[in-house]
């Protein structure tokens, strides 16, 4: 067990321009969910997977904003067009199938500023 | 709807004194409880959960929780604190209607020598 990695760490980026964020999640694990965190803030929910399929999707996810999980193991969240405001920090986690209550267990974040 | 509130923004404590770091839920229907910490530069780490049964809940690192339904409640406590307990704390809260979990504002836990 590896755990939940991501990558970059840090993402700083031009007003405007795409960024792409990737989460490996353990390996075993069918869901897998994205957070965006800003400071003072507990994470807020975005979206999640189980396997390939995206299931649920928050309104906090704009038009902007996608993610994938081909075939149900990495996933990548692309927001296009930045701005100042996307800058936070954004979670991935994966966790089991088998109930909501199941721990999800979190990567290191990756820390994305517009400028 | 589920929803969390964490009564304190910051709780300064010196090492080796009991913390209490405070919550309030919401919920019309079943309660499932967290609390996560996190680290500086780290992700979020599961302490403990409630989900039924005994209402004091044992975690990692000395911490536990007691869940108390007539207040609404679910403190965190530690009976004595080091200087390594410095992070931010979170109480969360499974939405039963789908699989995301709600996160309170979070309480920084910062530990004096």
């Amino acid at each position: 067990d590896t755990g939940v990695s991501q990558n970059p760490r840090h993402k700083i980026t031009k007003r405007g321009q795409n960024v792409t964020f990737r989460c490996d999640p353990i390996s075993e694990h069918n869901r897998l969910y994205w957070y965006r965190q800003t400071l003072g803030q507990g994470p807020e929910f975005l979206t999640y997977f189980q396997n390939e399929a995206q299931l649920e999707k928050s309104r906090l996810l704009s038009d902007r904003f996608s993610a994938e999980r081909p075939k149900g193991s990495f996933s990548t969240l692309e927001i296009q067009r930045t701005e100042q405001g996307d800058s936070a920090m954004y979670l991935c986690a994966s966790s089991l199938a088998a109930s909501y209550t199941d721990t999800q267990y979190f990567g290191p974040g990756t820390r994305l500023t517009v400028l | 709807a589920q929803s969390v509130t964490q009564l304190d923004s910051q709780v300064p404590v010196f090492e080796e004194a009991p913390v209490e770091l405070r919550c309030n839920y919401s919920s019309s229907v079943s309660v499932y409880l967290f609390w996560y910490v996190q680290y500086p530069n780290q992700g979020l780490q599961l302490l403990l959960k409630y989900l039924s049964g005994s209402t004091l809940v044992k975690g990692i690192n000395g911490f536990e929780a007691e869940f108390n339904k007539s207040q609404t409640s679910f403190h965190l406590r530690k009976p004595s604190v080091h200087i390594s307990d410095t992070a931010e704390y979170f109480c969360a809260v499974p939405n039963t209607g789908g699989f995301k979990t709600i996160f309170g504002a979070g309480t920084r836990l910062f530990v004096k020598a």
